[in-house]
C-alpha cells in the first residue's frame, strides 16, 4: 500500500552541524511535501514544505529538497541549534476525489547537544 | 484566542467506558482531522471531515466514532475504550481550495485507557 518511509529515527548531532533527514514515498501522484516540528508536549507544526513542481526551497537555516523521480525528499537543517531539537515528520500529500489523502513518515527525534 | 483547542489534555479511563475527546476551531476551516500518534508508527488518520455532515474514515477508524454538526467542532468518541486506544490524539483543521496545503494542530490529548 502507500506509505513514507523516514530515516533515521534517531539523529544525534553536535551544535553547529548539520543535521539531514531522508524520506521516500510510493505513491507517485503526490504532489505536496510538508514538513512538520513537534516539541515536547506541542502538536506538530509546519516548518516548510515543497510541491512537486519545484526541486528545492529553503528558508533561512532550513531547506528541503524533492527528487519526484526517485521519489524521495530530504530535510537539511545548518547551523543547528539546541531549540532546533525535537521530533520531525515528513509527509506526502495527493489531491484526490472529494478531497486529499495525506500519508506521514514515522518521525525523527532529533538531539542537538550543546 | 484563534486557533484549534482539544480537551482535556490528559484523560485516563477505564476499558470498556465511552469517552469522548473534543475539538474546536476558530478559523471556520472547511477540513478537520483525527490523528493518533503511537511510537513507532508516526501520525496514523482516523477520521476526517470535508464540511460540516461530511465525515470519512482514515486508515485506523475502527472503535472511533465522528461527527460534525457544526464547522468549528469534530469530536472524537470512543465507544468502548480497549487499552490499545492508549495514545495521544490530535486534532487538525486546514482550509483546502484548490490545493492541498499544511494542517494545522492541536496541542493533543493523551489517552490512558486501564
Amino acid at each position: 500500500g502507500e506509505n513514507v518511509e523516514q530515516h533515521p529515527s534517531t539523529l544525534s548531532v553536535q551544535e553547529g552541524d548539520s543535521a539531514v533527514i531522508k524520506c521516500t514515498y510510493s505513491d507517485s501522484a503526490s504532489n505536496y511535501f510538508p514538513w512538520y516540528k513537534q516539541e515536547l508536549g506541542k502538536g506538530p507544526q509546519l516548518i516548510i514544505d515543497i510541491r512537486s513542481n519545484v526541486g528545492e526551497k529553503k528558508d533561512q537555516r532550513i531547506a528541503v529538497t524533492l527528487n519526484k523521480t526517485a521519489k524521495h525528499f530530504s530535510l537539511h537543517i545548518t547551523e543547528t541549534q539546541p531549540e532546533d531539537s525535537a521530533v520531525y515528520f515528513c509527509a506526502a500529500s495527493k489531491m484526490m476525489a472529494g478531497g486529499f489523502k495525506t500519508i506521514f513518515g514515522a518521525g525523527t527525534r532529533l538531539f542537538v547537544k550543546a | 484566542d484563534a486557533g484549534i483547542t482539544q480537551s482535556p489534555r490528559y484523560k485516563i479511563t477505564e476499558t470498556g467506558r465511552q469517552v469522548t475527546l473534543m475539538c474546536h476551531q476558530t478559523w471556520s476551516h472547511s477540513y478537520m482531522f483525527w490523528y493518533r500518534q503511537d511510537l513507532g508508527h508516526g501520525l496514523r488518520l482516523i477520521y476526517y471531515s470535508a464540511a460540516a455532515d461530511i465525515t470519512d474514515k482514515g486508515e485506523v477508524p475502527d472503535g472511533y466514532v465522528v461527527s460534525r454538526s457544526k464547522t468549528e467542532n469534530f469530536p472524537l468518541t470512543l465507544e468502548s475504550a480497549t487499552r490499545s486506544q492508549t495514545s495521544v490524539y490530535f486534532c487538525a483543521s486546514n482550509d483546502m481550495g484548490q490545493l492541498n496545503t499544511e494542517a494545522f494542530f492541536g496541542q493533543g490529548t493523551r489517552l490512558t485507557v486501564v
